[in-house]
């Protein structure tokens, strides 16, 4: 069965400094998102992106993130200055077509630990 | 925005009975209603969901409950396992596309 495939599984990285977490998703799908996991919290979006091009973003996806789809595979996030409140879990996901009621696909996430 | 809690944050089962968890949500625009497992050190898999059409689903041992006019969905595992002991995340989505997620719910099924 296709899957979303994350890189790296752990990224540790000094506060200041810039991150880049990297994604695969599913071939055929369309739509692909960010969600983040601070340990013991909920799953939190971050940013949707489609057609080359943010749809949707929270609160949290300010001016430090930044999304990027490079090639026809790869979908990356970028966290630049990076702060200790950046350790989570970060989560891509990928769906096929755009409505709501579309089931996300979910990767097994990088852990981002801020030293 | 929408909000959604979930309840049990614990629940422990012996094995063989069965595990219900409930979430409610707040946006009554939302419509698609999915539930996740995550093991420990993987992603959020997802297991089964449900449409705001539709009242009930079920999957062999999993099955899903909507009450739109409650704002309420659950979870049911029947013939609980071991390999059920998981954390569950319930999660709805609508006019924003976004999923957001409940708090999620430790299973630990006893043997």
């Amino acid at each position: 069965e296709p899957e979303v495939t994350q890189t790296p599984s752990h990224q540790v990285t000094q506060m200041g400094q810039e991150v880049i977490l990297r994604c695969v998703p599913i071939s055929n799908h369309l739509y692909f998102y960010w969600y983040r996991q601070i340990l013991g919290q909920k799953v939190e979006f971050l940013v949707s992106f489609y057609n080359n091009e943010i749809s949707e973003k929270s609160e949290i996806f300010d001016d430090q993130f930044s999304v990027e789809r490079p090639d026809g595979s790869n979908f990356t996030l970028k966290i630049r200055s990076t702060k200790l409140e950046d350790s989570a879990m970060y989560f891509c996901a990928s769906k096929r077509t755009g409505g709501g009621d579309q089931p996300q696909h979910f990767g097994d996430g990088t852990r981002l630990s801020i030293l | 925005g929408e909000n959604v809690e979930q309840h049990p944050s614990t629940l422990s089962v012996q094995e063989g009975d069965s595990a219900v968890i409930k979430c409610t949500y707040s946006d009554s625009a939302s419509n698609y209603f999915p539930w996740y497992k995550q093991e420990l050190g993987k992603g959020p898999q997802l297991i089964i969901d449900i449409r705001s059409n539709v009242g009930e689903k079920k999957d062999q041992r999993i099955a899903v409950t909507l009450n739109k006019t409650a704002k309420h969905f659950s979870l049911h595992i029947t013939e609980t396992q071991p390999e059920d002991s998981a954390v569950y995340f319930c999660a709805a989505s609508g006019s924003a596309r976004q999923l957001t997620f409940g708090s999620g719910t430790q299973l630990t099924v006893l043997p």
